[in-house]
């Protein structure tokens, strides 16, 4: 089975500017999860999103934001970027079968340059 | 609040050797607990789960306690390899039966030859 891909994996953007980041889940998963990864902050939970909805979001600001397909394909969007989004952006699917526990696969990541 | 702490100094070893990673929680009830591995600029790999009612779990050279009384995890790879130099991630899941863990932010380990 092929692993969770992102696209692109790098990218370089000044600030203002708006971005957007892909991710294509495992196979048969239905849960898209997006983290922000900083030497500072560690891995921080931005959103989750299941059968396109948002089931889940951490505490970051409104410029931040995703969307779901109906094939489980995940889009992540951050507005008016801030020389503070330089971050590795990971993407990580599910099963999120219920009841049960929630193992995350996570691609290889996107790393945000802003300057 | 609930944290999760994980020692922020790296742990250097010598090859062969049995490293052990802590982590530590607290305001959590957590039903099971995980363990990831990352490699620079490069997504986390799920490792081992441990479950709440569960004492001890084994793959490999991996070896995972669970101390619900004490709050603590303790993750052991024995015979350390150069290979193992990683940071290792400890991940709950939130509070509220969401199943997003939250991780913490992980230890450095390295292995010497």
């Amino acid at each position: 089975k092929a692993g969770v891909t992102q696209t692109p994996r790098y990218l370089i953007k000044t600030r203002g500017q708006r971005v957007t980041l892909s991710c294509s889940p495992i196979s048969g998963h239905r849960s898209v999860s997006w983290y922000q990864q900083t030497p500072g902050q560690g891995l921080q939970f931005l959103f989750e999103y299941f059968s396109e909805t948002q089931r889940n979001k951490g505490n970051f600001p409104g410029r931040f934001s995703g969307r779901q397909f109906s094939n489980s394909r995940s889009e992540m969007n951050v507005s008016t970027l801030e020389l503070g989004d330089s971050a590795l952006y990971l993407c990580a699917s599910s099963l999120a079968k219920a009841g049960g526990t929630d193992t995350q696969y996570f691609g290889p990541g996107t790393r945000l340059t802003v300057l | 609040s609930q944290k999760i702490e994980q020692n922020s100094e790296a742990l250097n070893i010598q090859e062969g050797k049995t490293a052990t990673l802590t982590c530590n929680y607290t305001n959590y009830s957590p039903a099971y607990l995980q363990w990831y591995r990352q490699d620079p600029g490069r997504g986390p790999v799920f490792l081992l789960l441990i479950r709440e009612n569960e004492k001890e779990k084994r793959k490999e050279r991996l070896k995972v306690t669970f101390d619900t009384t004490l709050k603590q995890s303790l993750f052991h790879i024995t015979a350390s390899q150069p290979a193992d130099s990683a940071t290792y991630l400890c991940a709950l899941e939130k509070t509220g039966g969401s199943y997003i863990p939250t991780f913490g932010r992980g230890t450095s380990l390295i292995v010497h030859p």
